[in-house]
């Protein structure tokens, strides 16, 4: 079946490095993806996201990259700070996949000093 | 904090209450939805409202009742719940109800008893 998933359920990074994390993805007919955070006792928070007719989205201190041939999804995070010490979730959409927003398990990722 | 309101934070309830989560939206969004997130567990949509009309329902039990009266407000009735059934329920909205953005309230805890 169709799946959204992450590569590591966890990743430790230095305060001021950079932050990657992976997503796959399987279904050929996404569209549309989207990343989120999520910290302690809060709701999804949405960061970043990007449709199949780009390769590479930038926001602030975030970048997310699309490669549809290997399905894969990744969101970069510049000078990663404490507070980015959150759950990361990505999702996406199809037209065939109706009004859902297919959700990967997540990625915890801590922010060491 | 986003602009979708969530009451109550906290919910305990024994199996044969019945009780209401609310959900407000101050976005001008058309869409809404119900999400349930259980531990270890992708987040899984319920429902889908579109301009106050119910357009997904993900085989969720006849013990959970939404409610759009307009399309800045979304109730979840609940009644006769098991206890797997606790879990956190987010409420999300956004401005179409597929391909976009949705931005997820902070959730209420919910305890089956």
């Amino acid at each position: 079946g169709e799946s959204v998933g992450l590569h590591l359920p966890t990743l430790s990074v230095q305060e001021g490095d950079n932050s990657i994390i992976n997503c796959a993805y399987s279904n050929s007919a996404s569209d549309y993806f989207i990343w989120y955070k999520q910290e302690s006792g809060k709701g999804p928070q949405f960061i970043i996201d990007i449709r199949s007719n780009m390769d590479k989205r930038q926001g602030q201190r975030v970048t997310v990259l699309l490669n549809k041939t290997v399905k894969h999804l990744s969101l970069q995070i510049a000078a990663t700070q404490p507070g980015d010490s959150a759950v990361y979730f990505c999702a996406e959409n199809s037209p065939n996949s109706g009004y859902a927003l297919n959700f990967g398990k997540g990625t915890s990722l801590l922010v060491t000093p | 904090e986003t602009g979708v309101t969530q009451t109550p934070r906290h919910l305990v309830m024994g199996m044969t209450n019945k009780k209401s989560l609310k959900c407000e939206q101050h976005l001008g969004h058309n869409a809404m939805y119900w999400y349930k997130q259980s531990a270890k567990k992708p987040l899984e949509l319920m429902f889908v409202y579109s301009l106050e009309e119910r357009v997904e329902n993900n085989s969720v039990p006849s013990r959970f009742s939404p409610e759009c009266p307009n399309s800045s407000h979304l109730f979840l009735h609940l009644h006769t719940l098991q206890p797997e059934d606790s879990a956190l329920y987010l409420c999300a909205s956004s401005p179409t109800p597929q391909g976009s953005e949705q931005y997820f309230g902070p959730g209420t805890r919910l305890t089956v008893t």
